[in-house]
């Protein structure tokens, strides 16, 4: 089965920009969706097919998708961005989660 | 707006079946497909099932293949999950979640509910 691999946690300081990764054979070559979970909240999507965002999040999201690793760049930290992070794609049909990524904002 | 209420969740003995229910409103359900996603305590996400948006196409994670049936009724505007032989390594919080788009793969997940929890303990 696809694994896709996340640093267990990131560190930033506000004002900062933090760069979360998703590894996996080939992620190049699918399409990632990134999620941002807050304590006891659902998650919300941040970024869509690599790179695109919801209506709602900020332009500070942004995100990248190439070879064997897939990101997700939050510029200007806020405080308010401390999350748990997850990136999700298909494979066999079948959707596959990161193990996330728990940002700190220090 | 765009609201997901999932119920049916509840206190359940191993091999016992639960059968979770969601509720959408705020979109034309019948033109996207539909997801649950769970989580166990203090673990990260997994993609358990989806269902496309006349139900033609179909698709479970391995670890329930098998146990769960994923159903809609577009009529009702809502989503099920029928689980079957529940084991102890299902309890998590179960999202209801609809897909960007009509069909599942490859699309991402726009919309959450707020869960309902399944536990499974004798």
């Amino acid at each position: 089965s696809y694994v896709l691999t996340q640093p267990p946690s990131v560190s930033v300081a506000p004002g900062k920009t933090a760069r979360i990764t998703c590894g996996g054979n080939n992620i190049g070559s699918k399409s990632v969706h990134w999620y941002q979970q807050k304590p006891g909240q659902a998650p919300v999507l941040v970024i869509y097919y690599d790179s695109d965002r919801p209506s709602g999040i900020p332009e500070r999201f942004s995100g990248s998708n190439s070879g064997n690793t897939a990101t997700l760049t939050i510029s200007r930290v806020e405080a308010g961005d401390e999350a748990d992070y997850y990136c999700q794609v298909w494979d066999s049909r079948l959707g596959v989660f990161g193990g996330g990524t728990k940002l700190t904002v220090l | 707006e765009v609201q997901l209420v999932e119920s049916g969740g509840g206190l359940v003995q191993p091999g016992r079946s639960l059968r979770l229910s969601c509720a959408a409103s705020g979109f034309t359900f019948d033109d996207y497909a539909m997801h649950w996603v769970r989580q166990a305590p203090g673990k990260g996400l997994e993609w358990v099932s989806g269902i496309s948006w006349n139900s033609g196409s179909i698709g479970y994670a391995d670890s329930v293949k098998g146990r769960f049936t994923i159903s809609r009724d577009n009529a009702k505007n809502s989503l099920y999950l029928q689980m079957n032989s529940l084991r102890a390594e299902d309890t998590a919080l179960y999202y209801c979640a609809k897909g960007i788009a009509a069909a599942g793969p490859g699309a991402g997940f726009d919309y959450w509910g707020q869960g309902t929890l399944v536990t499974v303990s004798s």
